[in-house]
């Protein structure tokens, strides 16, 4: 059962463009919603996260956009750069001892120059 | 410093060997993970640890072993190799058992031959 659903599988923009990538979730409880970057050889590094009680979060050229009730997040990097090409990941975790990080699985993103 | 720092980066060994991965954190974190990424780049959770203590061991076969000797260290432990556990290893840390700002290491590309 996959419980983080994103979408592209993969991503073609043009340099200066705007990329989005969407993610469903299907658990009710998660309450927390980051984005991670990875990069060829690398480990995914934190990019952006939200909580349920905000709808939009941006930090730079990134905004995670959030809507609760349809139980869906996205991504928008705006103004797209040869260097934001890389894997991005969706998660999602719910508060607990129990929780941990559930990822979708991943965009990959080219930003043709 | 290395916030997270695994070794080795890559290993490639014979089917049937036993081996480890070594995981070291210096950002004070309490929780730490193992999660497994196959050729298709999907991330999954293997083993959480809060504390030095185990509290997630996701279906993952015994001949995994997960060892935290103290807080900041979580050590992967291969018994009896077999081509399908050839992937990418990386390992995580948190400072909540939710993997809320969850930063990872580099990786360990596992290749079994």
């Amino acid at each position: 059962q996959q419980q983080v659903k994103q979408s592209p599988q993969s991503l073609i923009v043009q340099k200066g463009g705007i990329s989005i990538i969407n993610c469903a979730y299907e658990n009710t409880a998660f309450d927390y919603f980051p984005w991670y970057q990875q990069f060829p050889g690398k480990g995914p590094a934190l990019l952006i996260a939200i909580r349920p009680d905000v709808s939009e979060k941006k930090e730079g050229r990134f905004t995670i956009s959030f809507n609760k009730s349809a139980k869906q997040f996205s991504l928008h990097i705006m103004d797209s750069q040869p260097g934001d090409s890389a894997t991005y990941f969706c998660a999602a975790s719910h508060g607990g001892s129990q929780g941990n990080l559930i990822f979708g699985k991943g965009t990959k993103l080219s930003v043709k120059p | 410093d290395t916030a997270v720092s695994q070794t080795p980066k890559y290993l490639v060994t014979q089917m049937g060997n036993d081996k480890s991965i070594k995981c070291e954190q210096n950002l004070g974190h309490d929780t730490m993970y193992w999660y497994k990424q196959d050729s298709k780049k999907f991330l999954k959770i293997m083993f959480s640890y809060n504390n030095k203590e185990l509290i997630i061991n996701e279906t993952v076969p015994n001949r995994f072993s997960p060892k935290s000797p103290d807080k900041a260290h979580l050590n992967l432990h291969i018994n009896s190799l077999e081509l399908g556990d050839s992937a990418v290893y990386f390992c995580a840390s948190s400072p909540t058992p939710a993997g809320t700002e969850a930063f990872f290491g580099q990786g360990t590309r596992l290749t079994v031959v």
